[in-house]
């Protein structure tokens, strides 16, 4: 079955740690995104990737970081400078602009729930 | 600024009721708009993609509709299992980021 995968389903964070969040597609996708949902506001975007080694900061990236180092996976750093973690955090990929097809639909992970302990 | 607003916010129906959501947008130059289905805890499930105004797509008891300004989802019949939040979000021409209302939290009594 092709899809994404996001682990943990739920994550603790203690204060001042870094954590990091898995994000993995087998849907042969150039792009790649990661959301944050908190409740009441719509996905906010933290960063996305239009291509391997390259990626671009959203609207809310400042104490996150990411990596691209391989066009199936797409990891999220949260780090202690991200003073309010607790969120549900949602990885994303669509076919991109590399690709040169119109579709640009997003398939969704299952997300994964950051708590601060 | 590109924006995305939803309505209503919440709606509550009977089963069999039909109803429609709507997804207000303003972009300068649309590339896409697309609904999606979110279950409590879970990712957001993919239901439909429209591209152009006058374009109409369905699933079941689901129909999405596009014009210049706005999309509607309709429900016809709905049953509880279509409870759920319905996500509207739009892809702007020359980028390739999404922007997303907050959402119809839809409850259908039985």
């Amino acid at each position: 079955d092709g899809g994404i995968t996001q682990s943990p389903k739920y994550l603790f964070r203690k204060e001042g740690q870094n954590v990091t969040l898995s994000c993995e597609q087998n849907l042969n996708h150039d792009a790649m995104y990661w959301y944050r949902q908190d409740p009441g506001q719509g996905l906010r975007l933290i960063y996305y990737s239009q291509i391997v080694n390259d990626f671009q900061k959203g609207d809310i990236a400042e104490g996150y970081s990411v990596s691209r180092e391989k066009k199936e996976s797409f990891p999220l750093t949260v780090t202690s400078a991200q003073k309010n973690p607790t969120a549900f955090y949602l990885c994303a990929s669509s076919p991109g602009a590399a690709s040169g097809r119109r579709e640009e639909t997003q398939y969704f992970g299952p997300g994964t729930r950051l708590l601060v302990l | 600024e590109d924006q995305v607003t939803q309505s209503p916010e919440a709606l509550r129906l009977q089963e069999g009721e039909s109803s429609s959501l709507n997804c207000s947008y303003t972009v300068s130059g649309l590339r896409g708009l697309f609904w999606y289905r979110q279950d409590p805890g879970k990712g957001p499930e993919f239901l439909f993609t429209l591209y152009s105004a006058g374009e109409e797509k369905e699933k079941e008891r689901l129909k999405a509709t596009l014009t210049k300004k706005e999309s509607f989802l309709h429900i016809t019949a709905p049953k509880p299992e279509d409870s759920a939040t319905y996500l509207c979000a739009v892809q702007a021409s020359g980028t390739y980021k999404y922007i997303f209302g907050t959402g119809t939290r839809l409850k259908v009594l039985a």
